[in-house]
């Protein structure tokens, strides 16, 4: 049983160009949640989708940034343009049931190098 | 606005030690929360949760406790040993209320067991 699988593991970007994230949740779990943790940091709440829908983009930066958890495939967040600022390291968890109080789990990460 | 404060980044403990780990909260619509262990450039790894209608919950070396008046909850270790050396995150979710089951983390401690 394959744990929460994301790529790349390490992506480096030059200022102005678009980072892709990918996120294949846990099998069985379609909730899929995006963090992002900044050096010396927690880990910050992005955004929460379900296939097909985002149910809470709350944390979600009002610009460049986007996500989407299509029917077939992994879950996907989009930064375009990046910038310096963006160089993070950016965790998807995927849980069953949100809501019943059951733990996320969490995928390696993405770290992006923003040039 | 920190609604999750663990406000010791570090802490040091002999190994067959207790690692006690502290973290504190602000919003009363909390009504679950866990603790995870990351070590660098991995994910986090789900480690022991609390519901709010309890006070303690225990899994093996690792219980947690909570006290709701206090807002604040603790991890306990018992005995640590080095292979516990790594980054600890409280994490807080109002499931039972928003339904989204969404994580606040804490900035995270820093636990070094000495051999």
């Amino acid at each position: 049983n394959a744990g929460v699988m994301q790529n790349p593991r390490h992506l480096v970007r030059r200022r102005g160009q678009e980072a892709r994230l990918r996120c294949s949740p846990m099998k069985g779990h379609s909730h899929v949640y995006w963090y992002r943790q900044l050096p010396e940091e927690g880990l910050k709440f992005m955004v929460y989708l379900q296939k097909e829908n985002i149910i809470d983009e709350s944390g979600m930066p009002k610009e460049r940034f986007s996500a989407e958890f299509p029917k077939e495939g992994p879950s996907i967040l989009r930064i375009q343009q990046v910038v310096r600022g963006d160089s993070a390291a950016y965790f998807c968890a995927s849980s069953p049931l949100p809501g019943t109080n059951t733990e996320a789990f969490f995928g390696q990460g993405t770290r992006l190098t923003v040039v | 606005d920190q609604q999750v404060k663990q406000n010791s980044p570090s802490l040091s403990v002999q190994e067959g030690r207790i690692s006690i780990l502290n973290c504190d909260y602000t919003n009363s619509m909390f009504d679950y929360f866990l603790w995870y262990k990351k070590y660098p450039a991995e994910g986090p790894t789900f480690l022991i949760s609390i519901s709010s209608i309890k006070d303690k919950n225990e899994d093996g070396r690792f219980t947690v406790f909570l006290n709701k008046s206090a807002k604040h909850l603790s991890l306990h270790i018992v005995p640590s040993q080095p292979g516990d050396s790594a980054v600890y995150f409280c994490a807080a979710s109002d499931g039972y209320s928003s339904n989204t089951g969404k994580l606040i983390f804490g900035q995270g401690t820093t636990l070094q067991v000495k051999p």
